[in-house]
């Protein structure tokens, strides 16, 4: 079966820190990768997606970067942490297929002080 | 401007009674609609997908219903357990991918002994 691991599951950093953000996945093959974040009150906003490896496309011009350097990894960076940073990050994967559902870690709860 | 509206925004019920969430959305093109759970500090899983063709799809005490013409979905909830207690996100894609979901900021609900 297939599983997400995402980690760490929370995370204090102060501004200008450096951030990296790890997700794998197993059990399947080349599926599209995903980072969202979730403010309170409000819907999931995506930052990045990945249909392969080193093919990354951004959604929100920002201070934070993905990569994708193996089929299964996904990881999310920043060079400087900035206090609106903060928030609750989900990695999630779907296969490549209309209507086939995302599949979301348990998140990373960052918060930047 | 694509959107997705759900009401209310928080929901107490007591255990065992039957609920009613609802989903309105001004999103074009469709492609599909899907209902998540998010427990507090998890992410979302997934309970039902529904295509344009479908009005009505059932995951055990979860029943999601679709009317494409008035752009409105509802997700019905059985007999209640304390385990519902949860948010429940409505999430609705356009006809270019699942890179394209517009969330809703989901229903609160909480369901007490």
């Amino acid at each position: 079966s297939q599983t997400i691991h995402q980690w760490p599951a929370t995370l204090v950093q102060p501004v200008g820190s450096p951030l990296s953000l790890e997700c794998t996945v197993e059990g399947t093959s080349n599926p599209n990768l995903y980072w969202y974040r979730q403010a309170a009150g409000r819907g999931l906003q995506l930052l990045f997606y990945s249909v392969g490896i080193g093919q990354i496309s951004s959604e929100v011009p920002q201070n934070l970067s993905a990569s994708r350097p193996q089929d299964r990894q996904f990881i999310l960076s920043s060079k400087k942490l900035l206090l609106s940073d903060s928030g609750f990050y989900l990695c999630a994967w779907s296969v490549s297929r209309e209507s086939s559902p995302l599949h979301f870690g348990n998140g990373t709860r960052l918060t930047v002080t | 401007k694509n959107q997705v509206e759900q009401s209310p925004q928080s929901l107490i019920i007591l255990e065992g009674k039957n609920c009613t969430l609802q989903c309105n959305y001004t999103v074009s093109p469709f492609s599909n609609l899907r209902w998540y759970k998010q427990d507090t500090g998890r992410g979302p899983v997934s309970l039902t997908i529904m295509t344009f063709s479908e009005n009505t799809k059932s995951n055990g005490r979860y029943t999601a219903t679709l009317d494409a013409d008035t752009k409105q979905s509802s997700l019905h909830i059985t007999a209640s357990q304390l385990s519902d207690s949860a948010s429940y996100i409505c999430v609705v894609s356009t006809a270019y991918g699942t890179d394209k979901l517009i969330f809703g900021t989901g229903t609160r609900l909480q369901v007490f002994p």
